[in-house]
């Protein structure tokens, strides 16, 4: 089975911290991506990568920054922490090839305080 | 922007009973997806049809896609408590290889035993 995992299920930051979400999948996928998730929005795009070390914004990649240095691994980054980003954060990978059916982590949910 | 709406926004019905939900799309697809979500938790892929498919089965669920209308439905036939969940649609839109997909913001189904 396809296994997705992020670091923290719940986390809680002050304004003005530096926030990091790691994400880690199990199944060589090429695609890694970062959403966000809040009620009534639906979720909405953050970033995404397509291959090592590239990455595409996605519809809201304002106040966050990402890193993928391996193939498994892909890091949403919040360089200075704001209210306004306590949400559902949700990462997903999928392979390019096969059909582009999206593997989802369980979440984290962040709190900013 | 989004590009699938769902409708309804929220779904109530007794176990036992049908469930179906729609989704429209502005754009041209490769395919459209129904994912599951539990509360609190991460989404699950159920389903994908391709825009040349017309009607697809998995178990209990059934999916039609009406390319001409840009629409889609998902019927949940028989339905059961543990069927309680939010249903997102999600497009693919052709966009390259990456592997993006846009996804709608969800029917909110209750399933009352």
């Amino acid at each position: 089975d396809v296994k997705v995992t992020q670091s923290s299920r719940y986390l809680v930051k002050r304004t003005g911290e530096k926030v990091f979400l790691e994400c880690v999948q199990d199944m060589d996928h090429e695609n890694m991506f970062w959403y966000r998730q809040d009620p009534g929005l639906g979720l909405r795009l953050i970033y995404f990568s397509y291959d090592v070390k590239m990455k595409e914004k996605g519809d809201i990649p304002e106040g966050y920054s990402v890193s993928r240095e391996k193939k498994e691994r892909f890091s949403l980054i919040l360089e200075s922490a704001s209210t306004n980003q306590t949400s559902m954060y949700l990462c997903a990978s999928s392979w390019t090839l096969k059909s582009n059916e999206q593997f989802f982590g369980p979440g984290t949910r962040l709190t900013v305080l | 922007s989004q590009q699938g709406e769902e409708d309804p926004q929220a779904l109530s019905i007794q176990e036992g009973e049908n469930a179906t939900m729609n989704c429209s799309y502005k754009t041209s697809i490769n395919n459209l997806q129904w994912y599951r979500q539990n509360s609190g938790r991460g989404l699950v892929h159920l389903i994908l049809i391709r825009s040349n498919e017309r009607e697809k089965h998995s178990g209990r669920l059934r999916v039609t896609l009406d390319t001409s209308k840009k629409s889609s439905s998902l019927l949940i036939t028989a339905s059961r408590a543990a069927d309680t969940a939010s249903y997102f649609c999600a497009t693919d839109t052709r966009s390259g290889n990456t592997g993006k997909l846009i996804f709608g913001q969800g029917t909110t189904l209750q399933v009352k035993p």
